[in-house]
């Protein structure tokens, strides 16, 4: 079946405990993304990859990192999280140019305390 | 810089009872305009890609159109599983960045 996977679905971790999101599809596609959702602000891009070893960032990149070794893979990597880092986030993949649209994950709940 | 509006920001229709989402957008170069349908905890699902002013394109009940400001989801006889919150999403000549509207969340009364 064609997707996307991100691990963990939930995760509650402390201020300042690195921590690593995974991303991974299966689609071969060569665009991939994050994005982190709030109520009341919508979908914000955080950085998206092109292709391997290409990544730019979105609107809201601070506090983030993201790496593309692998091209299934793209990882969101928190150095040192805060508790504005709590959110709901999801990692997406399409083919670029995103004419058969980007698929979601399920997403990821991240808890910062 | 890039922007996408969506309105209303919620919407309570009665089963049958047609209506229309709207989506304004300003951004340099557009190289397409998504809407995604999002269920509640889940990730939002594609519905569909519009790349110039007159496109159109359904998809059983929905029928998405574009002009060169705004774009239009039009929902014809919605039943309760049409629930869920619609987002539009833009994407310029910078590429990979892809910009959301803040959705409009509609509700299909039986």
């Amino acid at each position: 079946e064609a997707q996307v996977t991100q691990n963990p679905r939930y995760l509650i971790t402390v201020t300042g405990k690195k921590l690593t999101v995974t991303c991974s599809q299966n689609m071969n596609h060569e665009y991939m993304s994050w994005y982190r959702q709030d109520p009341g602000l919508g979908l914000r891009q955080i950085y998206y990859s092109m292709n391997v070893e290409v990544t730019d960032k979105g609107d809201v990149p601070e506090g983030y990192k993201v790496s593309r070794k692998e091209k299934r893979n793209f990882p969101l990597i928190l150095e040192s999280p805060s508790p504005n880092q709590t959110s709901l986030y999801f990692c997406a993949s399409s083919l670029v140019g995103g004419s058969y649209g980007y698929t979601f994950g399920s997403g990821t709940r991240l808890t910062v305390v | 810089e890039d922007q996408v509006t969506q309105s209303p920001e919620a919407l309570r229709l009665q089963e049958g009872e047609s209506s229309s989402l709207n989506c304004s957008y300003t951004v340099s170069g557009l190289r397409g305009l998504f809407w995604y349908r999002q269920d509640p905890g889940k990730g939002p699902e594609f519905l569909f890609t519009l790349y110039s002013a007159g496109e159109e394109k359904e998809k059983e009940r929905l029928k998405a159109t574009l002009t060169k400001k705004e774009s239009f989801l039009h929902i014809t006889a919605p039943k309760p599983e049409d629930s869920a919150t619609y987002l539009c999403a833009v994407q310029g000549n910078q590429g990979g960045k892809l910009i959301f509207g803040q959705g409009t969340e509609l509700s299909v009364k039986p």
